[in-house]
Formats: C-alpha cells, sequence, structure tokens
C-alpha cells in the first residue's frame, strides 16, 4: 500500500514568488490535513479537508495560504505571494478513521525555504 | 484549549540504558494522547495512543506510555534503548474535534 506522498520534498522560492505543495494521500483516506513546522517548533495544524470539503481551517496563517481538495483526492497548498515567515516544513496527513483516537499516515514532508 | 509540553528539546542516553521523555498536556475534557516518532527524511509515524482504556499503553518497537490524569502526565518510556531509537518523538493530544496538537518534539541521541 502507498503511503502519503508529498512533492516536492524540498523548495527554494525567492520572497513575493509563488509556491505549490502538492499532497497525495492514502487512497481512499476521506480525512486530509495540512500541518507546518516552524524552525524546530511545534507541528502546528493548518487545516482539515473532508473529502472535497474544508472542515477546518482555523490554523491557516492568512489569505496568502490557499488549499485545494479537487475531486477529494490529492490536495495542493499555495502560498502567494510568499514571505521569509513562510518558511518551514508542511506536512501532510490523511487518515481513514472517525473519531478522535485516529491513526494520523504522514508523509515526509515538504521543506520550504523563502530567501 | 488543549496543549502539549514536551521537558527537553534534547535528550541523550547510552545504548542500553533507560528512555524517558516527557509529556504534559492540558485538556479540560478527557483527552486522546498519542506519542508519534519522526525517522530522519520520513514523515511521522504512529509509536502509541491512549484512547481510555488501560492506562499503560504498549506500542511499538518496545516503547510504553502510561497515562497519569493526576499529573497530567503522557511519558514514553523504554527499558533499554538501541542505536535505531535515535530519531525525533513528539507527543500529541486530542478530544472530541478532529483537530491533533502536537508538542516542540524531543530529539533522541543514542551514544555508543
Amino acid at each position: 500500500e502507498a503511503g502519503v506522498t508529498q512533492f516536492p520534498s524540498h523548495s527554494v522560492i525567492e520572497k513575493g514568488q509563488t509556491v505549490t505543495l502538492r499532497c497525495d494521500p492514502i487512497s481512499g483516506h476521506d480525512n486530509l490535513y495540512w500541518y507546518r513546522r516552524v524552525m524546530g517548533k511545534e507541528i502546528k495544524f493548518l487545516l482539515h479537508f473532508v473529502k472535497e470539503s474544508k472542515q477546518d481551517e482555523s490554523g491557516m496563517p492568512n489569505n496568502r495560504f490557499l488549499a485545494e481538495r479537487t475531486g477529494g483526492t490529492y490536495s495542493t497548498l499555495k502560498v502567494q505571494p510568499a514571505e521569509l515567515e513562510d518558511s518551514g516544513v508542511y506536512f501532510c496527513a490523511s487518515s481513514q478513521e472517525k473519531g478522535a483516537g485516529e491513526k494520523l499516515f504522514f508523509g515526509s514532508g515538504t521543506q520550504l525555504s523563502v530567501l | 484549549a488543549q496543549s502539549v509540553t514536551q521537558l527537553g528539546s534534547h535528550v541523550s542516553v547510552s545504548e542500553g540504558a533507560l528512555v524517558l521523555l516527557r509529556c504534559n498536556y492540558s485538556s479540560s475534557v478527557p483527552p486522546y494522547l498519542f506519542w508519534y516518532v519522526q525517522y530522519p527524511n520520513q514523515g511521522l509515524q504512529l509509536l502509541l495512543k491512549y484512547t481510555s482504556a488501560a492506562t499503560l499503553v504498549k506500542g511499538i518497537n518496545g516503547f510504553e506510555a502510561e497515562f497519569k490524569k493526576s499529573e497530567t502526565s503522557f511519558h514514553l518510556t523504554k527499558p533499554s534503548a538501541h542505536m535505531s531509537d535515535a530519531a525525533e518523538y513528539f507527543c500529541a493530544v486530542r478530544t472530541g474535534g478532529f483537530k491533533t496538537i502536537f508538542g516542540a518534539g524531543t530529539r533522541l541521541f543514542v551514544k555508543a
């Protein structure tokens, strides 16, 4: 069974440019999450999809961030325009279970560096 | 509001020694608690979880954690460290919603 895959693994861009991160969850997983870890700090929740619908986007930093999950399969997270403070590791996770005890399956993350 | 505090960003032990990684949580309702591990260049993977059954939870690779409500703690232990245990460990808490709150992580170093 293929795991959660993220692309690219690394991205280096200049301030003001646009970057799009992609996440392919495990097939059949309705729940898809985006998280971000900045400079060795805690992993912070960004948003949660159930199929193609945004269930909770309370963690999105501002309107420069746009997440989509067309067709309820893969998801993209676009940052436009990127700022220096957007640098960090962006993780995607998926799950099939419903309920607070669900197990999350994580991708290996995208390291974003904004210069 | 829920929160997680991991005491010590770095822990170093000798091979064969006890591993103890500390986690304290804050939650206004009974929590679900998790430990995840991240090996280099990999995603996080679940080590173990507490979901209100037995307070002592056994996970993969010989790890276990004990839920202590009175201390609001969920410390992770392993009796004997192995070189392959070197990784970063994350404690996490979740209540009825879908948001998992993670701590800042503890990097475990294992010395030969």
